[in-house]
This record gives C-alpha cells, structure tokens and sequence, in this order.
C-alpha cells in the first residue's frame, strides 16, 4: 500500500513559472522525503523534511509540511526543461520498521 | 551520480524462471533497500538489509528474497517468476540502519521484463 498521495498527478507549465506539487498522507511520520525521476530510471533524493520542521530550502525547491493537514509541498521556481521529471514524496512512518514508503508520483512536464 | 551500481541494466525472463539482480551500494554505507517499481507507478518496498541481516519486509511473497554480504552489496533473488513481476528494480543505499530516517542514494535501476 502507498502512504503519500501526490496530487495533481501530472502537470504542465511553461519555463519560468513556477510548478507546485502536494502530498498527503495518512499516519504520523519521523519525515517526508521529495525524489525525482527522470525516464524511468533511478530516484534522485532532493530534500527531507523532518516531522518538527516546516519548511525547508534548496536552491530553487522549496518544501512545506503541515503535520496537522498530514500533507507536504513541493513548489520548483523560474522551471527549466530540465525540471520535466516524475516527482515523488516518499514518507517514514513513527514507530515502524526502517522503511520508506512513495507515493504514485506527479508527472511535471515543462513546456519550452 | 550517488555511486550505488545495479546490474544487470536490463533482462527477459519467461515466466517460471528465476531471477537474481545485483546491487553495489555506496561506499561507508551499511543498508541497503530493494524496491519494485511497476510502469506508471511508484516505488514499492520489497525489503532492507543491515550488516547482513533481513531489517523489515514490504508486502511481498516469499518468493522474493535477498543477501547482503560482507562489503554491503546485495542480490535480489526472485524465484518462479510471474507476468506481474515485470517491473523497474531500483536497490537504495544508506548510512543507518533506520533508512528511512536517513538519505537514501538510488542506484540506476534493473529493468526486468517476464514473458
């Protein structure tokens, strides 16, 4: 079963504006973990929040949590091609085995 | 590049057969994790080794097993292969036991295919 649900499930944007992607999930977490995907291939890991955090930075990404709402952000800004990707969250749950569990992912397509 | 090496890149397989896949984790780490990705879908957690030993199990028959060995790489053996299993096979290393609670580095990902 997935514990994260990314939503919309694909998008499409122009480059430069802004793309954004939300989680949900269902029960309690240690942490929320964003990955990307290019073609089916491995998972890049872009940025962990943990459960007492609520926002983090890098570079262009940024992600918000909100452990009340049981759901997380992704906001990329200025997109470029290179940004066309499948994005997933990925969360650990509190008081589980050492595991990781995505969701189905957001299909983010960058339009020239 | 996280280093994290998985072999072979791509394989058919016929159904009843049986499969293993390799799994080179980054160096100074100890866990390693297996996930079955199907087309469209997101990863799916088969089961982590640490230091050698089963450290939690996904919902998966006993059909899928593993090995880690001494220098932390590892194998996932898939035996009597069905249709359904045709799937993306990404393997994950980390530092920590808890690997969810620490970065996980994919590797590149076997791509199995069972006709």
């Amino acid at each position: 079963s997935q514990q994260g649900e990314e939503d919309p499930q694909a998008l499409s944007i122009q480059e430069g504006e802004n793309a954004t992607m939300n989680c949900s999930y269902k029960t309690s977490i240690n942490n929320l973990q964003w990955y990307r995907q290019n073609s089916g291939r491995g998972l890049v890991h872009l940025i962990l929040i943990r459960s007492n955090e609520r926002e983090k930075h890098s570079g262009r990404l940024r992600v918000t949590l909100d452990t009340s709402k049981k759901s997380s952000s992704l906001l990329i800004t200025a997109s470029r091609a290179a940004d066309t990707a499948s994005y997933f969250c990925a969360t650990h749950r509190m008081n589980r085995d050492d595991k990781i569990i995505f969701g189905k992912g957001t299909r983010l397509h960058i339009l020239p | 590049e996280t280093g994290v090496t998985q072999s072979p890149t791509h394989l058919i397989k016929t159904r009843g057969q049986q499969v293993t896949l390799r799994c080179s984790s980054q160096s100074g780490h100890n866990t390693v994790s297996w996930y079955q990705q199907a087309l469209g879908q997101g990863p799916q957690f088969i089961f982590q080794y640490y230091r050698e030993e089963e450290n939690g199990r996904g919902n998966f028959p006993p059909r899928f097993s593993g090995l880690q060995f001494p220098n932390y790489s590892s194998e996932l053996n898939v035996n009597a292969l069905e249709l359904d299993d045709s799937a993306l096979y990404l393997c994950a290393s980390s530092r920590l036991a808890g690997g969810g609670a620490d970065t996980q580095y994919f590797g590149p990902g076997t791509r199995l295919t069972v006709l």
